[in-house]
């Protein structure tokens, strides 16, 4: 079955601390992966994606993911966390065709402490 | 940029209204999507349309329905909204026969009261 797991379900940084988000996924065709976030009473805005080539990818507000084929993996990272990084974030995965819709995980939420 | 819009922030109706909830987009996307949001549960795919007129039943369609007359507007549905349909709802765009990244509108809060 096609599905994504985000295994933390909350997470807590200081201020300045680097942060890693997991994301694990099960899809059958190549992937195409994806990282939103949610800031709070806000829709889903794109951090970052992969399609191919380079697994290393960089998005916007600094965040990286990299990508995993042996891990089925594709976790988010920023070096030094700001305030308002404070957000939930969602994996996701999809492929072309199939109407491109998209598998999303259940989201990781970020608190940031000052 | 691309925009998605959606026609309220928020909404508060009484059990067993009928309420519509309207999505427009700007860059000729031919993908629309709608989806619940619920703590704990991340998104949840509701119904989706591929070109004006069609439309394909998500995870969760019960309840709902949606109709989509022009290639920008998507609309969803509730013919009786009820206390169980409170939830954030997300409408999503994208484009066909490329990257399937979706784009998303800022979201309505509803509560059926």
């Amino acid at each position: 079955a096609q599905s994504v797991t985000q295994p933390d379900i909350h997470i807590t940084v200081s201020e300045g601390a680097s942060l890693e988000l997991r994301c694990n996924y099960s899809y059958g065709a190549t992937p195409y992966l994806f990282w939103y976030v949610q800031s709070p009473g806000q829709g889903l805005q794109l951090l970052l994606k992969y399609f191919s080539g380079d697994t290393l990818v960089q998005g916007i507000k600094g965040f990286e993911a990299e990508f995993k084929r042996s891990q089925s993996s594709f976790n988010l990272r920023k070096p030094s966390v700001h305030w308002s990084d404070a957000a939930e974030y969602f994996c996701a995965v999809g492929a072309l065709g199939g109407y491109n819709k998209l598998i999303f995980g259940a989201g990781t939420r970020l608190a940031v402490h000052p | 940029d691309v925009k998605v819009t959606q026609s309220s922030r928020y909404l508060v109706k009484r059990t067993g209204e009928k309420v519509f909830l309207e999505c427009v987009q700007d860059m000729d996307h031919e993908n629309m999507f709608w989806y619940r949001q619920d703590p704990g549960l991340g998104l949840r795919l509701i119904y989706f349309s591929y070109d004006v007129k069609m439309k394909e039943k998500g995870d969760i369609p019960e309840g709902y329905s949606v109709s989509r007359e022009k290639k920008e507007r998507f609309s969803l549905i509730l013919e009786s909204a009820s206390t169980n349909q409170t939830s954030m709802y997300l409408c999503a765009s994208s484009f066909s026969g490329r990257a399937p990244e979706q784009y998303f509108g800022p979201g309505t809060r509803l509560t059926v009261t």
